[in-house]
């Protein structure tokens, strides 16, 4: 059974920071990767999507890594802002049953003014 | 409309009492989605639909839970005899593709059992 691990479970950082969120999987069996944004009370916004052939993926001051063989990717924040502050949420696709996707349990970001 | 709506946004239902979750997808959406998400977890997969098709509920916790989306557009998300372990956020989400990708979520139904 696929697992999603995050660490950590929530992090503060002043404004400016760059800071590094971390995500491991059990099985590298997957379709793609998805990191995605919840703000409370919200609904997920999809941030960024790393197919399994793909390395990385970035978008403004968002850059995600996959390693499939280790398990693992990495969503790197630059010049963090205090608007960058919510959830941010890992979630794979297993190749067995494309469409339904296992998420973490999630890093609670703070970012201070 | 512009993205997926749920209604309603919040529901307090006494333990055993029925309730019903509606999710109106994006129009022409193929793939529907229903989530729990406990608090302070990530959300777990309870169930898909590819158009009318119910293709897969394994996520489903108990027979208590059930889901339709009879016309391929609005979807319901039923719990009977509900249960404190039942409260959670309910997520929908849509996708115009049958692959892994593509979602647009809900902003969630929360339920709490009292």
């Amino acid at each position: 059974k696929q697992e999603v691990t995050q660490i950590p479970a929530a992090l503060s950082v002043p404004e400016g920071e760059n800071l590094v969120l971390n995500c491991s999987f059990t099985d590298s069996a997957i379709y793609n990767l998805q990191w995605f944004r919840q703000d409370p009370g919200k609904g997920l916004t999809s941030l960024l999507l790393i197919q399994s052939s793909q390395r990385e993926q970035t978008s403004g001051r968002l850059n995600a890594s996959l390693d499939k063989s280790s398990g693992r990717s990495t969503l790197y924040i630059a010049a963090s802002q205090p608007g960058d502050s919510a959830t941010y949420l890992c979630a794979v696709s297993p190749i067995q049953g494309a469409q339904k996707l296992v998420f973490g349990q999630g890093t609670r970001l703070t970012i201070n003014p | 409309g512009a993205g997926v709506s749920q209604s309603p946004r919040y529901k307090v239902a006494k333990r055993g009492q029925d309730v019903a979750l509606r999710c109106d997808p994006i129009s022409g959406h193929v793939s529907l989605f229903w989530y729990q998400q406990a608090l302070g977890q990530g959300p777990e997969f309870l169930t898909y639909f590819q158009n009318e098709a119910q293709l897969d509920k394994s996520g489903l916790p108990s027979d208590r839970f059930f889901a339709e989306r009879p016309e391929g557009s609005v979807s319901t998300l039923k719990i009977q005899r509900t249960q404190q372990e039942d409260s959670a956020v309910y997520l929908c989400a849509s996708s115009p593709r049958t692959g892994g990708y593509g979602y647009t979520f809900g902003s969630g139904t929360r339920l709490t059992v009292v």
